[in-house]
């Protein structure tokens, strides 16, 4: 079974400039998440899609990061324009739904960003 | 927000040695979960514990819900050098619902010297 991919592995851009990364979750797999890893922390929950629809964006960034999932299956994540600090690795994960108990995230390489 | 304290930050071990992290909240999860990130990977699921009290094992690793619902640990036996990366706790809040939302700690950077 194939995992989730992400793409690019790696992007350098300077501040203030956009940058788009691309997730394709695991077939079947209905939620999609998106989230910040600053170096040295744990990863942090940006937006949560399941199928088409965003169920939690609270931790999201809204003025300069926007994400879609337009077909309920591949998702993008956009910044613009972007920060210092926005430097970190963007991890996607998805999982299957099964309500009433915890359904197990599996999650790609990520994107490692360098904002200069 | 959520706020999960782990503990070491990092850990310098001997191969052989037994190793043991915590990790504590200042709220009740629902569950507990312990993942392992090697460098330019995603972190990938270790064990993952549901009931206060329960105590699981995957292989060399035996994690624990504490009976509070606001900690829980990771022991893992007898290292070996492919045991090294970061070790994160994460945990779901007690009303999750369909938003199976999961807070992360800071992690523990475990080495293991051969």
């Amino acid at each position: 079974e194939a995992g989730v991919a992400q793409s690019p592995r790696y992007k350098i851009i300077e501040k203030r400039q956009s940058v788009a990364f691309w997730c394709n979750p695991i077939s079947g797999h209905a939620t999609l998440y998106w989230y910040q890893q600053i170096l040295g922390q744990g990863p942090k929950l940006l937006i949560q899609f399941q199928n088409n629809g965003v169920v939690d964006d609270s931790q999201l960034p809204k003025d300069r990061f926007s994400a879609e999932r337009l077909k309920g299956v591949d998702s993008t994540l956009k910044i613009q324009p972007a920060k210092l600090e926005d430097s970190a690795v963007y991890l996607c994960a998805s999982s299957y739904v099964r309500l009433g108990t915890y359904n197990e995230q599996f999650f790609g390489p990520g994107t490692r960003l360098t904002v200069l | 927000g959520q706020q999960l304290n782990q503990s070491p930050q990092s850990m310098f071990i001997q191969e052989g040695e037994d190793v043991s992290m915590n990790c504590t909240s200042s709220s009740i999860f629902n569950t507990w979960l312990w993942y392992k990130q090697d460098p330019g990977e995603g972190p990938v699921l270790l064990i993952a514990l549901y009931k206060a009290g329960e105590l699981t094992s995957n292989g060399r690793l035996t994690a624990q819900f504490g009976t509070t619902r606001k900690d829980s640990f990771l022991n893992i036996s007898a290292s070996i050098p492919s045991d090294v990366g970061i070790y994160f706790c994460a945990g779901q809040p007690i009303s999750g619902g369909s938003n199976y939302k999961l807070t992360f700690g800071k992690g523990t950077l475990l080495t293991v010297n051969p």
